[in-house]
C-alpha cells in the first residue's frame, strides 16, 4: 500500500462544474499537509497548503481530517485553465516529502 | 531568472554510464529536496539537504546514487552504472526552511534517458 493515495480519475467534467478529489495517508506522524498542482510535462506547483480547520482561496477549498488521515480538495466552478494533475502532499517532520500519484482533471467547454 | 534551474534540461546514456545532474536552488534557501518522476507517478523522495546536511535518504536509493551540496548552495545528483530503469524525470525543489510548513519550488528538471 502507497503512503499516499489518490483516485488517480481521469475526471472529465464540464465548465462550471464543481469536483471534489480525496487522498488519504498512511503516516500518522504526518505534520503537514499540500496540494500541489501540475500541467502536462511542467514541474509541480503548490496550489494551497491544508490546514486541520480547513481553508479556502477563491474556488478551491481543502480539508484535513487527521483522525481519518483524509485530505480533500473542491473545485468550484471549474475552468478551462484547471485542467491539470493535481497531487496531494504529506510532510513528515523531519523534512521528507511523500507525494501521491496525483488526480488528473479534465475541464471541457 | 531567480528560480530553482537544474543542468542538464536532458540527458541521453547508455546502459552502464555515469551521470551527474546539477540543481541551483533559489538563493538563500536552506532546504533542497531531489525527486525523481516517471509517466503516470507522482514525484518520488530521492533526498533531502539541510543546507549541507543530507538529512534524509529513500530507503529506495540504491548505493548507485549519490547526492552532494557541499557549499550547502547547489547540490548534485550523481548515478553510477546507469540502468534503463534509471530512466526517468529527475526533478530538483527548494524551499526556505524557515519554518516546518513551507513551499517547495521546482525546478524544470533533467530528463533521463538510458539506451
Amino acid at each position: 500500500r502507497k503512503e499516499v493515495e489518490q483516485d488517480p480519475g481521469p475526471f472529465n467534467v464540464p465548465e462550471g462544474a464543481t469536483v471534489a478529489f480525496n487522498c488519504t495517508y498512511s503516516n500518522s506522524a504526518s505534520q503537514s499537509f499540500f496540494w500541489y498542482r501540475q500541467d502536462c510535462r511542467k514541474e509541480p506547483k503548490l496550489l494551497m497548503s491544508v490546514y486541520s480547520s480547513g481553508n479556502e482561496d477563491g474556488r478551491f477549498t481543502a480539508q484535513l481530517n487527521r483522525a481519518s488521515q483524509y485530505i480533500s480538495l473542491l473545485i468550484r466552478d471549474s475552468k478551462l485553465s484547471d485542467s491539470a494533475t493535481y497531487l496531494c502532499v504529506v510532510n513528515t517532520n523531519a523534512g521528507k516529502s511523500t507525494f501521491g500519484d496525483g488526480t488528473t482533471l479534465t475541464v471541457k467547454p | 531568472d531567480t528560480g530553482v534551474s537544474q543542468n542538464p534540461r536532458h540527458k541521453i546514456t547508455k546502459r552502464g554510464q555515469n551521470v551527474t545532474f546539477r540543481c541551483d536552488p533559489i538563493s538563500e534557501h536552506n532546504r533542497l529536496y531531489w525527486y525523481r518522476q516517471t509517466l503516470g507517478q507522482g514525484p518520488e523522495f530521492l533526498t533531502y539537504f539541510q543546507n549541507e546536511a543530507q538529512l534524509e535518504k529513500s530507503r529506495l536509493l540504491s548505493d548507485r546514487f549519490s547526492a552532494e551540496r557541499p557549499k550547502g548552495s547547489f547540490s548534485t545528483l550523481e548515478i553510477q552504472r546507469t540502468e534503463q530503469g534509471d530512466s526517468a524525470m529527475y526533478l530538483c525543489a527548494s524551499s526556505s526552511g524557515d519554518r516546518v510548513v513551507d513551499e517547495q519550488f521546482f525546478g524544470p528538471g533533467t530528463r533521463l534517458t538510458v539506451l
